[in-house]
């Protein structure tokens, strides 16, 4: 069965552009979830989807972040325009229930804004 | 602010020693999970525990969750390298909530 995939793996733009990063779930998985994670810190939430529908968006930025999920499977994550704080590793997650069960990780897009 | 405080952030240790790692809240949660990270992959499940008070082993290492579900440790038997990496604990709240502490870098050294 294949994991979570994500791309790109890496990407490296300046400041004020424009960039997306995109999840391919495991197959089956309603649930998926967009942590950005800091160098040696925990995921922090970003959006977590049911299905089509973002249930909590509460921490994602929303004057420079947005985030769709077409279909209820795949699901893309921008951010325009860019800031050097934005630097940092995007992890998709997947699982197949919504009350604390298993999340698989996908291997992150790592951002890097110069 | 962490939900979860994990401790210490940092463990360095001689390969065959042990070491434990606390996590620790003020909420309870629902249920409580451990992930290792590696460098340049996404984090892994180790262990899910549930009831308070409960006790799992995997292998050389062992999840306990308080008796309050506040709180849990995970303790390490005779480290060995490959046990090198991000240690996260995360809680769930409610049904579906989870929040992730800070990490604890574990390097065992050979």
């Amino acid at each position: 069965e294949a994991g979570v995939v994500q791309s790109p793996r890496y990407k490296i733009i300046e400041k004020k552009q424009p960039v997306a990063f995109w999840c391919n779930p495991i197959s089956g998985h309603n649930t998926l979830y967009w942590y950005l994670q800091n160098l040696g810190q925990g995921p922090e939430l970003l959006i977590r989807y049911e299905n089509e529908e973002a249930v909590d968006d509460s921490q994602l930025p929303k004057d420079r972040f947005s985030a769709e999920r077409l279909k209820g499977v795949d699901s893309t994550l921008k951010i325009q325009p860019a800031e050097l704080g934005d630097s940092a590793v995007y992890l998709c997650a997947s699982s197949s229930d919504r009350g604390g069960g298993e999340l698989f990780f996908g291997e992150g897009s790592r951002l890097t804004v110069l | 602010t962490q939900l979860l405080e994990q401790s210490p952030q940092f463990l360095s240790i001689q390969e065959g020693e042990n070491l434990t790692v606390y996590c620790n809240s003020s909420s309870v949660f629902s249920s409580l999970q451990w992930y290792r990270q590696e460098p340049g992959e996404g984090p892994v499940l180790l262990v899910t525990v549930v009831t308070g008070g409960e006790v799992k082993k995997l292998k050389r290492l062992t999840f306990q969750f308080g008796d309050a579900r506040k709180d849990s440790s995970l303790h390490i038997t005779a480290a060995q390298p490959g046990d090198t990496g991000l240690y996260l604990c995360a809680g769930a709240e409610g049904d579906y909530k989870l929040s992730f502490g800070a990490g604890t870098t574990v390097t065992v050294r050979a």
